[in-house]
């Protein structure tokens, strides 16, 4: 079946703009989370949602992140303003609820701040 | 939130097993050990997880130490594909998050 896509696959923008990304989980998959990977560093957590719960904000790094995610489908990350620190590859995961279950993730977006 | 600690690369030899160390000291009776791996441009992907026992899958094996403050993935015949970032991580048995560090970068030798 189908995997987790994320789009743009890479978005180059000025310094100042807003920029979405947009996640595409795997159908039934209830936990999604947002993860921000900067050149040659590992993955740094952003947000987690699980269902209808409230989202899981505190990796969040300024009040110009936030995240949406409507029940279980498409998520979107939106970064305001955004800063030439912003430049990183932004990715998504999906998976059931659970310790035990894995998480899949998408290709995800190269986002350049120039 | 537990952290883990991993050698920053390691190198092995196309063919030959490969043992890839993982400490995790503060480790708690209810956190899950899991593996992923990151190729080159792409997202990282599971490898294999596990509580208290070994555990094996097509992909590896993972040792858990009798007092669980240390792991080590077993890839039984490195080949070229499996150059990639091996990301050791715990899991909380009631949290979100995943902290993946910075990995541990396997060079395969052909």
């Amino acid at each position: 079946g189908a995997g987790v896509s994320q789009s743009p696959s890479n978005k180059v923008t000025e310094k100042g703009k807003d920029v979405e990304l947009r996640c595409d989980p795997i159908s039934g998959h209830t936990a999604l989370y947002w993860y921000r990977q900067r050149l040659g560093q590992g993955l740094e957590f952003l947000i987690y949602f699980q269902g209808n719960s409230a989202p899981d904000k505190s990796g969040l790094p300024s009040d110009r992140f936030s995240a949406e995610r409507t029940g279980e489908s498409v998520s979107t990350l939106t970064i305001q303003r955004t800063q030439q620190e912003d430049s990183a590859v932004y990715l998504c995961a999906s998976s059931l609820t659970g310790v035990n279950y894995e998480q899949y993730f998408g290709p995800g977006t190269r986002l350049t701040v120039t | 939130d537990a952290k883990t600690t991993q050698p920053n690369s390691m190198e092995s030899n196309e063919e030959e097993p490969v043992h890839l160390p993982c400490n995790h000291s503060t480790i708690s009776g209810t956190d899950y050990i899991h593996w992923y791996r990151q190729l080159p441009s792409q997202g990282p992907e599971y490898v294999i997880h596990g509580l208290t026992s070994n555990v094996n899958n097509r992909m590896a094996s993972l040792a858990i130490a009798e007092d669980r403050k240390s792991s080590t993935l077993i890839l039984h015949r490195a080949t070229l594909r499996d150059a990639a970032v091996y990301y050791c991580i715990l899991r909380e048995w009631a949290g979100n998050q995943f902290y993946f560090g910075t990995g541990t970068s396997l060079t395969v030798i052909p």
